[in-house]
């Protein structure tokens, strides 16, 4: 198994300017999550997923859409990048609730 | 609303000798998880050790334990006989039945020194 796979693994991009970061997991885990990580903040949920088609916003959602189409795929996009979302972004996933997360390598990405 | 609390930003500790690294959490629940991440300079997440909170007894994996203190709302995690590649960012983390969010503190940066 790959477990969590996400790319790119770094990104530069203007301000105002669109992307989606890739997530796929092959462990057949109904939940998924995207975090972002800034320094002294810890983990932050974006928004997470309890099963295709079913997604919901975390902590921090603004600037951030996701879809759930298939159990593997959870992407995230961001609509118009801003400098402040220039962080490091983990996808997780876990099979059911309380379980333990599998983490993904995660991408840099840095915002102009 | 759950919060977790890591009040130690940074920590050093000699190869081979023991420490703990700090968590509280606040709750009003009876029921719920408590995790211990670590995050090494390569950035993988990775599950130290897992807490059940209707379990009394502690966890234990190898080198590494924790001391539950449920009244205390007090998760801490004793790495003993350390090496230099326990060397991360440790990561507090809580869930609760009810929600599928996980909640994560700041972290707490250990490095062991040679």
């Amino acid at each position: 198994n790959a477990g969590v796979t996400q790319t790119p693994k770094f990104q530069v991009l203007k301000t105002g300017q669109s992307m989606t970061l890739q997530c796929a997991q092959d462990m057949n885990h109904e939940y998924m999550s995207w975090y972002r990580q800034d320094p002294g903040m810890g983990l932050r949920l974006i928004h997470y997923s309890v099963g295709a088609g079913i997604t919901d916003q975390g902590e921090v959602p603004n600037g951030y859409n996701v879809s759930r189409s298939t159990t593997e795929d959870f992407p995230l996009r961001l609509l118009s990048a801003a400098p402040s979302q220039t962080s490091v972004y983990f996808c997780a996933s876990h099979p059911g609730a309380l379980e333990t997360q599998y983490f993904g390598p995660g991408t840099r990405l840095l915002v102009l | 609303a759950q919060t977790v609390t890591q009040s130690q930003p940074e920590m050093s500790v000699q190869e081979a000798e023991t420490v703990t690294l700090s968590c509280t959490y606040d709750t009003s629940e009876s029921n719920y998880y408590l995790f211990w991440y670590k995050q090494p300079p390569s950035r993988q997440m990775i599950l130290v050790i897992r807490q059940e909170a209707y379990k009394q007894q502690n966890a234990t994996e190898n080198r590494f334990s924790v001391n539950f203190q449920k009244a205390a709302k007090s998760f801490s995690l004793k790495i003993s006989d350390s090496q230099l590649g326990d060397t991360a960012m440790y990561f507090c983390a809580f869930t609760r039945t009810g929600t599928y969010k996980y909640i994560f503190g700041t972290g707490t940066r250990l490095k062991v020194l040679a």
